[in-house]
C-alpha cells in the first residue's frame, strides 16, 4: 500500500536559521512527488515535481530533494512568510496509475519567528 | 486568469440536511477531484472523474455524491448519511503531470 510520512509534524525556527523537512514513502514505483505550500483556510499551492533519485529543485529559499526513500524539502534563511503547512504527496505506478490519485503526508506546520 | 473556484467558502449545515458545494475550472483539465482534510491529517480522496459522465469513488466516498455533467463543473454533495462531515474540502483537476487546487469550502455542521 502506497504510504507518506512527513516529520516533524511542527517545526518552529528563528528568522535566519535553516532547516530541512522530510517527506519518506513507500511506493510501488513512483510516477512522481510532489511538494506544495498551504497556508491556513487555502487551498496547497503547488512547488515541486520530482520524478527520479537525485533529481533537484530550487524556488527562492527552498530547495527540493528525492532519494529512493525519502524527499527533503530544505529551507535556506527562512523569512516569517515562509510560515505556512508544507504537503508532499506521491503519485505511483500500482493502484493509483491510472487514477491520477495523489497520496499526501501529514503535513509539516512551519513557524517562522522574527 | 485560469484556475478552479469553490465556492461557498464556508457552508453550514443542519444535521440531517444535505449541502452542495461547487468546483468550477476554466482549465480545460479532463481529470477532477475531491479531497477532505482533517487537522493532523493527510489529504483524503472522497470522489473523482476523470472524464464527463464517469466518476469513481475514492477511498473514503461513504455519505457524498458527485455528478459530472460538464467538463467544468464538478459538485459535491455531502447527505445526511455523512455522520461527521466538518472539514475542509478541497477541489483539484489534473492535466499532464501538475495538479491544480482551488481555494476550499469549510464546511460546519451546526
Amino acid at each position: 500500500e502506497d504510504q507518506v510520512t512527513q516529520s516533524p509534524e511542527a517545526l518552529r525556527l528563528q528568522e535566519g536559521e535553516s532547516s530541512s523537512l522530510n517527506c519518506s514513502y513507500t511506493v510501488s514505483g513512483l510516477r512522481g512527488l510532489f511538494w506544495y505550500r498551504q497556508d491556513p483556510g487555502k487551498g496547497p499551492e503547488f512547488l515541486f515535481t520530482l520524478y527520479s533519485a537525485g533529481e533537484e529543485k530550487e524556488k527562492e529559499r527552498l530547495k527540493a530533494t528525492l532519494t529512493k526513500k525519502e524527499s527533503f524539502l530544505h529551507i535556506t534563511a527562512p523569512k516569517p512568510e515562509d510560515s505556512a503547512t508544507y504537503l508532499c504527496a506521491v503519485l505511483g505506478y500500482t493502484g493509483s496509475s491510472n487514477t491520477g490519485k495523489l497520496i499526501f503526508g501529514q503535513g509539516t506546520t512551519l513557524q517562522v519567528k522574527p | 486568469d485560469g484556475g478552479i473556484t469553490q465556492s461557498p467558502k464556508y457552508l453550514f449545515r443542519k444535521e440531517g440536511q444535505n449541502v452542495t458545494l461547487s468546483c468550477e475550472q476554466n482549465l480545460n483539465h479532463d481529470a477532477m477531484y475531491w479531497y477532505r482534510q482533517d487537522p493532523g491529517q493527510g489529504l483524503r480522496l472522497i470522489y473523482y472523474s476523470q472524464i464527463v459522465n464517469d466518476f469513481q469513488k475514492g477511498d473514503i466516498a461513504e455519505g457524498y455524491s458527485v455528478s459530472r455533467e460538464k467538463k467544468e463543473s464538478f459538485p459535491l454533495t455531502v447527505t445526511s448519511a455523512q455522520k461527521n462531515p466538518t472539514a475542509f474540502y478541497l477541489c483539484a483537476s489534473r492535466a499532464q503531470g501538475g495538479y491544480t487546487f482551488g481555494s476550499g469550502t469549510r464546511l460546519t455542521v451546526v
